[in-house]
């Protein structure tokens, strides 16, 4: 069955360093992969998305994620967090080979910046 | 990107009663919305997924008679929680497309705290 892991509940980073979240997943075909943002008292919003291609994807704010195969992972990164990346982070799969609408997820990551 | 709004953002209701929950596409016409639920700590869970003007198809495990949903127009779908328990209690959030394989957008989410 497909499925998502997050290792990292929470991440405390200085703002200024660079940040890497992690994402494992479990899919037997071509995984759609996605990462979302949600801050407090908001909705998800889509940072970044794979489908095919290109396994390095550039996302929003600055974000950027790997897509590797042969690790099953797609780690979101950002080289410089600003205290404005504070949120939590979701990575997805969609649940069926070109489904971007019915989405499995991770159990998200906490991230807080530091000044 | 488009906006999809969910009304009421919080909502406490008492043990037995009933809440709606209201997910709406604002600038664009959404034929499918998808409805999860978050428990705290816990990654978003899909409960069912509505296609407008037919019945809505539910996830394994999930009460059809508890939760009713609703896509009666292309801009709103429904979610009822009926006889509402404290386990009920938890973060509802919805997501609605245009349909085809097209990017979903999500609402703010409710916090649903059943006393």
């Amino acid at each position: 069955a497909q499925s998502v892991t997050q290792p990292d509940i929470h991440i405390t980073v200085s703002e200024g360093a660079s940040l890497e979240l992690r994402c494992n997943y479990s899919y037997g075909a071509t995984p759609y992969l996605f990462w979302y943002v949600q801050s407090p008292g908001q909705g998800l919003q889509l940072l970044l998305k794979y489908f095919s291609g290109d396994t390095l994807v550039q996302g929003i704010k600055g974000f950027e994620a790997e897509f590797k195969r042969s690790q099953s992972s797609f780690n979101l990164r950002k080289p410089s967090v600003h205290w404005s990346d504070a949120a939590e982070y979701f990575c997805a799969v969609g649940r069926r080979t070109g489904s971007q609408g019915n989405l499995i997820f991770g159990k998200g990551t906490k991230l807080s910046v530091k000044p | 990107g488009a906006v999809v709004s969910q009304h009421p953002s919080r909502v406490i209701c008492k043990s037995g009663t009933s809440v709606k929950i209201e997910c709406r596409s604002l600038d664009f016409q959404a034929t499918t919305m998808f409805w999860y639920r978050q428990f705290p700590k816990q990654s978003l869970m899909l409960m069912a997924t509505s296609n407008e003007g037919s019945k809505a198809t539910y996830e394994q495990g999930v009460e059809k008679d508890k939760f009713l949903i609703n896509h009666a127009s292309l801009t709103l779908s429904t979610l009822t929680v009926t006889s509402a328990h404290p386990e009920d209690s938890s973060f509802y959030i919805c997501s609605a497309r245009v349909g085809g394989n097209t990017e979903a957008f999500f609402g703010q989410g409710t916090r649903l705290t059943v006393v």
